[in-house]
C-alpha cells in the first residue's frame, strides 16, 4: 500500500471546525483514501473514505485534492469526544484486505 | 447500532499458557479480522478470515496462533503458548463485504497481559 504522511499532532478548540491533512503523493489511480480514528483505550473506528470526489457523512467530510496527492478530513464542529488519533490509510484495489495503520495524528480538542 | 463485541476485556495469563480471545462480529458480516496493538505502538494486522478459511495472515501470525469460527456467531483467536511479547491489545474487526472500498468495524479490544 502507498504511504501517507500526517502531522504528528494538532490542536483545536471545541465547537470550531478542524481540518486534518494527509499527504499521499504516491497514490495510484485505484487507491481508496480511508480515515479511521482511535479514541483513548478503544478500538479503531471507521470515519470516512473516498476515491476521487469529496464525501460527506454524519461524522465528517473528506476533501480530496484534484490530483489526489493529498486529502483533508474535516470535522465541522469539534467536540471533546473527537479527541483521538486519526489515521489516513490508502487501500489499493485488488490488493490486500488488511488495513495498514501508520502512527496517525493525535488530535487534541481544547474546551 | 450493531457493534463488534469482545470478551474478556482483560486477560492475564502466565507465559506458556494457552489463551482464547473471543469476538462476536456484526451479525450479517462475513469477513473477519484480528489486529493487535502493543502498548505505544501501531495497530498491526494479524489475520483475515472468510468462508471458514484464513484468507491472509501476517508474519506475526505464526504457528502459535490460530483462528476459528466455532459457531454462527463467535470468532476466536487462540494463542497456544503465550510469550511475554504477546502482551498487547487485540482487536477483532468485521466487514460485510470484501474489497478496498469497504470499511471494517472494530471491537473494543481485549487487553492481554502475559506475566
Amino acid at each position: 500500500d502507498a504511504k501517507t504522511t500526517q502531522p504528528n499532532s494538532m490542536e483545536s478548540n471545541e465547537e470550531e471546525p478542524v481540518h486534518l491533512p494527509c499527504n499521499h503523493s504516491t497514490i495510484s489511480g485505484t487507491d481508496y483514501i480511508h480515515w479511521y480514528r482511535q479514541l483513548p483505550s478503544q478500538g479503531p473506528e471507521y470515519v470516512i473514505h473516498g476515491l476521487t470526489s469529496n464525501v460527506n457523512n454524519r461524522m465528517a467530510s473528506l476533501a480530496i485534492a484534484e490530483d489526489r496527492k493529498s486529502s483533508t478530513l474535516i470535522l465541522h464542529r469539534a467536540t471533546l469526544r473527537d479527541a483521538a488519533v486519526y489515521y489516513c490509510i490508502l487501500r489499493g484495489a485488488g490488493g490486500s484486505e488488511k488495513l495498514v495503520f501508520g502512527k496517525g495524528m493525535k488530535l487534541t480538542v481544547n474546551p | 447500532e450493531p457493534e463488534v463485541t469482545q470478551t474478556p476485556s482483560h486477560q492475564v495469563t502466565q507465559m506458556g499458557q494457552e489463551v482464547i480471545l473471543r469476538c462476536v462480529p456484526i451479525s450479517n458480516h462475513l469477513y473477519f479480522y484480528w489486529y493487535r496493538q502493543i502498548l505505544g505502538q501501531k495497530v498491526e494486522f494479524l489475520v483475515s478470515f472468510y468462508n471458514n478459511e484464513i484468507s491472509e495472515k501476517s508474519e506475526i501470525f505464526d504457528d502459535q496462533f490460530s483462528v476459528e469460527r466455532p459457531d454462527g456467531s463467535n470468532f476466536t483467536l487462540k494463542i497456544r503458548s503465550t510469550k511475554l511479547e504477546d502482551s498487547a491489545m487485540y482487536f477483532c474487526a468485521s466487514s460485510d463485504r470484501s474489497g478496498t472500498s469497504y470499511e471494517q468495524y472494530f471491537g473494543p479490544g481485549t487487553r492481554l497481559t502475559v506475566t
